[in-house]
Parts: structure tokens; sequence; C-alpha cells
């Protein structure tokens, strides 16, 4: 069974940084591409970020509200996916998922419970 | 970047069958994707690819894309289906994930 497990969020004052974790299992994390998308409280989904599989480079991709901000890295040895979250603003504010595709496989077919993330100070 | 317009609302009787557009300019040359949000949980996977369905999911839904605009149907709608739909594309020529804005679907 495919299980996404988030980490990490909390409460965080403007300007300072936050890492979430997203611990995987039941598939070969290194096969597939792992995305991130939030959801600001009684708003839409926004995609914020993707990371390839090393067979496509390991690139990363980035919204352009979060880019230079934000920085999705992989462990594939641990199957953990990472969002460094730098200079954090309060429209940050949001559930943030973890999910499982895009690249080779252009669609979301995983999704983790997700982390909440309160930028205020 | 490419945008996705979806109608805020949508209203169906039980029983009846609900149609949920998701428009974008030429949608018909991409490949569309519909999530489907209960209160309190996370989205989940109902259509890729325009009109696959992944396991799990009923033959309720299903999935249509041609011209501007992109359709998920769901025949013979239960109140377990009310929630938030969001449609989702990859845009090629930015490298970007794109969702529409979603659609409550309300069954009265």
């Amino acid at each position: 069974e495919v299980q996404l497990v988030e980490s990490g969020g909390g409460l965080v004052q403007p300007g300072r940084s936050l890492r979430l974790s997203c611990t995987a299992s039941g598939f070969t994390f290194g096969d597939y591409a792992m995305s991130w998308v939030r959801q600001a409280p009684g708003k839409g989904l926004e995609w914020v970020g993707f990371i390839r599989s090393k067979a496509y480079g390991g690139t990363t991709e980035y919204a352009a509200s979060v880019k230079g901000r934000f920085t999705i890295s992989r462990d594939d040895s641990k199957s953990i996916a990472y969002l460094q979250m730098n200079s954090l603003k309060t429209e940050d504010t949001a559930v943030y998922y973890c999910t499982r595709g895009l690249g080779e496989y252009p669609y979301l077919d995983y999704w983790g419970q997700g982390t909440l993330v309160t930028v205020s100070s | 970047s490419y945008v996705l317009t979806q109608p805020p609302s949508v209203s169906v009787a039980p029983g009846k069958t609900a149609r949920i557009t998701c428009g974008g300019n030429n949608i018909g040359s991409k490949s569309v994707h519909w999530y489907q949000q209960k209160p309190g949980q996370a989205p989940v996977l109902v259509i890729y690819y325009d009109s696959d369905r992944p396991s799990g999911i009923p033959e309720r839904f299903s999935g249509s894309n041609s011209g501007n605009t992109a359709t998920l149907t769901i025949s013979r709608v239960e109140a377990g289906d009310e929630a938030d739909y969001y449609c989702q594309v990859w845009d090629s020529s930015s490298d970007h994930a794109v969702f529409g804005g979603g659609t409550q679907l309300t069954v009265l």
C-alpha cells in the first residue's frame, strides 16, 4: 500500500525557515517524481513544485510564487522528499501536501494527509 | 501562464447526472486529470489522461476532453459524491502543473 506521510509543519514567524519532510512507503521511491501541493485555508489547490526521479535528472521545477525561496530535494536511500521553505510570508500559510507524480506521469496519483504551516507573528 | 476555469458550484439531485467543466485554451490538446476532495480530507485522483479511472473509482465517474472544454461527468449521483472537484493539466511550455479553481458539487 502506497503511503505518504508529511511532517515538520507548525507555526513560524514571517521571514523564518521551515523544512517539511515526506516519508514514502509501499513503492520504489526512486522511480517516481515527487511533488508538493498546498492549500490555503478555504482556498483551492496550488501546485508548489516537484522533483524528477534520478532517471530524469533529479531536476526541480517551482511555481513562480515560491521560486527562489523554496527548495525541493530527495533522499532515495531513505525514501524521503523534502520541502525547504525560506523567507516565509504570511501568504504561505496553508496545508502542504506531498504527492507522487508529475513529469513522466503528469498527474498526482497518491497524496499524503497534509501538514499545516502557519506563518504568523 | 496557462489558466483553467471551473464553475464555482454545481448542484444536482440524487440519481441524476452531474457535469463539471474545465475550460482552457485548446485544452483538448492536453491531458486533463481530475481530483475529488471531501471536507477535511486530502484530494483523491478520480480521472487521469482525460478519461481513465484509477482502480477503486466507480464507473459512474467518466471524463471527456475536446476543444476548449474538458468535462467530468458523474452519473447516478450519490450523497457521498458531494465534494470539491479540481481539474489539472501539465503545461509543457512552462514545466508547471496547473489546477483549476475548483468546483463545489452539492447533492440536493
